[in-house]
């Protein structure tokens, strides 16, 4: 069960911004929210990650809402390496081993 | 300078068959994963390991037997292959266990005739 809620897919423009949902209604207090991608043919591939407060890297923003049952992936300026599948994930405790539960995640497909 | 390195990339081979899958990360993680990646894209745990001990085996059939030999390599073994195995195989590894980021090999994509 992967605790999380994505669309399917989106589709963007290059070099517009994207926002991808998640709903995560059920999260406790000290779960963290992880974001990976997969690109085609590759294996998956970090993102960023947060807890309560909204994060920035390099690759993206996430901004978790005030309750926490839900996120956005912001990618600030999309570009057709930004085609991937995006997974919201929640990983395990510690205690169950960190692993991640990979959802069906949201197909971003980018237009020139 | 390949942080996580599986070999084979490709491996096709009949029912019935032993194989190995190899894994090395260079990363220093004490933690390693294997996940499988079926045919609709679903990804899925398999088994994790922290320092060499097994930690998660999520009901795979023993059919599969990792073999963590030191912390940097983690390979997966499976005997009599069914074509239900027929997948891409990934393994990743973290620093630790919980919400350490996982960094994941290229994969192994598995054909069983």
């Amino acid at each position: 069960d992967a605790k999380t809620t994505q669309p399917n897919s989106m589709e963007s423009n290059e070099e517009e911004p994207v926002h991808l949902p998640c709903n995560h209604s059920t999260i406790s207090g000290t779960d963290y929210i992880h974001w990976y991608r997969q690109l085609p043919s590759q294996g998956p591939e970090y993102v960023i990650h947060g807890l309560t407060s909204n994060v920035n890297n390099r690759m993206a923003s996430l901004a978790i809402a005030e309750d926490r049952k839900s996120s956005t992936l912001i990618l600030h300026r999309a570009t057709l390496r930004d085609a991937a599948v995006y997974y919201c994930i929640r990983p395990a405790p510690y205690n169950q081993g960190g692993k991640l539960i990979f959802g069906q995640g949201t197909e971003l497909s980018v237009k020139p | 300078d390949t942080a996580v390195s599986q070999t084979p990339k490709y491996l096709v081979t009949q029912m019935g068959n032993d194989k190995s899958i190899k894994c090395e990360q260079n990363l220093g993680h004490d933690t390693m994963y294997w996940y499988k990646q079926d045919s609709k894209k679903f990804l899925k745990i398999m088994f994790s390991y922290n320092n060499k001990e097994l930690i998660i085996n999520e009901t795979v059939p023993n059919r599969f037997s990792p073999k963590s030999p030191d912390k940097a390599h983690l390979n997966l073994h499976i005997n009599s292959l069914e074509l239900g195995d027929s997948a891409v195989y990934f393994c990743a590894s973290s620093h630790g266990t919980g919400n350490n980021e996982q960094f994941f090999g290229p994969g192994t994509r598995l054909t069983v005739l």
